[in-house]
């Protein structure tokens, strides 16, 4: 059975950096796209980051250059490092694979992580 | 990047009746070279995480009651519940994984009337 469980949320302030894992179960990491989906209080969905099994990684613009995903296929994990943390990006961290190949369409999701940015 | 708009924002409907949410990617998500559509709708219940309802616009992922339909081509889509149940409240989403970055919609709140 595919799991995913995220952990590292918590609380930061702001300017800070955080890492968050994606620990998975019943698969390999390295044979799946693997992304990172947030959810701000009071707002929708926003897709954060994808890392492509050939290792090719994408960023939102409103991320990039302070967010790095990486895959440690050891671990059978994803990060994602956050760094320059502001207040916006409080959210709900959610880590998502598919069970369909190389599909960015994600059926399997973790519960979340909690992220707080603030002083 | 492609902009993903979603109406309505929400919307109330009786037990038993239809729901309908529209979507639209500001250019078509239809790829020519295998003539599928690069979007895929979403289910997100109250402290749930977000769950796969429909990808290539169409085709529903197992276990999804057959009540729901994802429809639509190129840059206009529609989600339907032809019955609404007490379980169907939730935000729905769409998002297209045609190009980077793989844009969600705003979402539509789908409540009991």
């Amino acid at each position: 059975e595919v799991q995913l469980v995220e952990t590292g949320g918590g609380l930061i302030q702001p300017g800070g950096s955080l890492r968050l894992s994606c620990t998975a179960s019943g698969f390999s990491v390295s044979d799946n796209y693997m992304s990172w989906v947030r959810r701000a209080p009071g707002r929708g969905l926003e897709w954060v980051s994808i890392f492509y099994t050939a290792g090719v990684t994408y960023y939102a613009d409103s991320v990039k250059g302070r967010f790095t995903i990486s895959r440690d296929n050891s671990k059978n994990t994803v990060y994602l490092q956050m760094s320059s943390l502001r207040a916006e990006d409080t959210a709900m961290y959610y880590c998502a694979t598919s069970d369909y190949g190389d599909n960015v369409f994600a059926n399997h999701w973790g519960q979340g992580t909690l992220v707080t940015v603030s002083s | 990047d492609i902009v993903m708009t979603q109406s309505p924002d929400s919307l109330a409907v009786s037990l038993g009746e239809r729901a309908t949410i529209n979507c639209k990617s500001s250019q078509s998500v239809l790829y020519s070279s295998n003539n599928k559509n690069y979007l895929a709708w979403y289910q997100q219940r109250p402290g749930q995480p977000p769950k796969l309802l429909f990808y290539w616009a169409s085709t529903r992922e197992s276990g999804v009651p057959d009540r729901f339909t994802g429809s639509g081509s190129g840059t206009d889509f529609t989600l339907t519940i032809s019955s609404l149940q007490a379980e169907d409240v939730a935000v729905y989403y769409c998002q297209h994984y045609y190009s980077t970055p793989f844009t969600f919609g705003p979402g539509t709140k789908v409540d009991i009337k």
